[in-house]
């Protein structure tokens, strides 16, 4: 079965950079794509971007002036960084798997990290 | 980019009843790449229906999905007290991926 869990500070000072790791079991990260996907309180679920073990990444174009994501094999992990945040950037932050082409959506999800920005 | 539109935005039923929820695409949208989540409060979204029609794993056949190009619906035959939460509809038939606005179902 496989399990993700994300973790990293829950607070962000404003104009600072949000770092969260997700960490598999249960899979090997060498596998599938990862990603990461954004609640803010209250509101939708917006997709953040995808990495591959390959070194592949694509982002939202929305955010992709400050992400960047990253894969870990040694690890089973994976990252993102969001540089420059600002309010608005406060949400639970979950960490998902692509199921691959015959499913073309999120088959395994991380509880979610709720990160606040504020100073 | 494609928007997805939800309707209902909450939609009171009791248990028992039939729920019609609806997702509507600002272009047409490939079946393959529409999938159906439920979210519970405080959990993460699961995947109840992907491909547009077919159940994801371990999902009851109380619910199914339907639709083609730029309408697509999520139906529940007979609400159970564990599905009174948010539906999210997703699409990736063009990048990037993205969600509708979610419905509610919640007990009348």
């Amino acid at each position: 079965q496989v399990q993700l869990q994300e973790s990293g500070p829950g607070l962000v000072k404003p104009s600072e950079t949000l770092s969260l790791t997700c960490t598999v079991s249960g899979a090997s990260i060498s596998s599938y794509y990862w990603n990461w996907i954004r609640q803010p309180p209250g509101k939708g679920l917006e997709w953040i971007g995808y990495s591959h073990y390959s070194g592949s990444a694509n982002y939202n174009p929305s955010l992709k002036s400050r992400v960047t994501m990253s894969v870990d094999t040694s690890k089973n992990q994976f990252s993102l960084s969001l540089t420059s945040v600002i309010a608005a950037d406060t949400a639970v932050y979950y960490c998902a798997r692509w199921g691959g082409d015959h499913l073309q959506s999120f088959d395994s999800w991380g509880q979610g990290a709720l990160v606040t920005v504020s100073s | 980019e494609i928007v997805l539109t939800q309707s209902p935005g909450t939609l009171s039923l009791s248990p028992g009843e039939r729920a019609t929820l609806s997702c509507r695409a600002s272009q047409s949208v490939n079946s393959n790449s529409l999938a159906w989540y439920q979210q519970k409060p405080g959990q993460a979204p699961r995947l109840l229906i992907y491909g547009a029609y077919s159940r994801a794993t371990g999902i009851p056949d109380r619910f199914s999905g339907s639709g083609s190009g730029t309408d697509f619906t999520l139906t529940i035959s007979r609400l159970a007290p564990e599905d009174f939460a948010v539906y999210h509809c997703q699409q990736y038939t063009t990048p990037p991926l993205t969600f509708g606005g979610g419905t509610k179902v919640e007990i009348k």
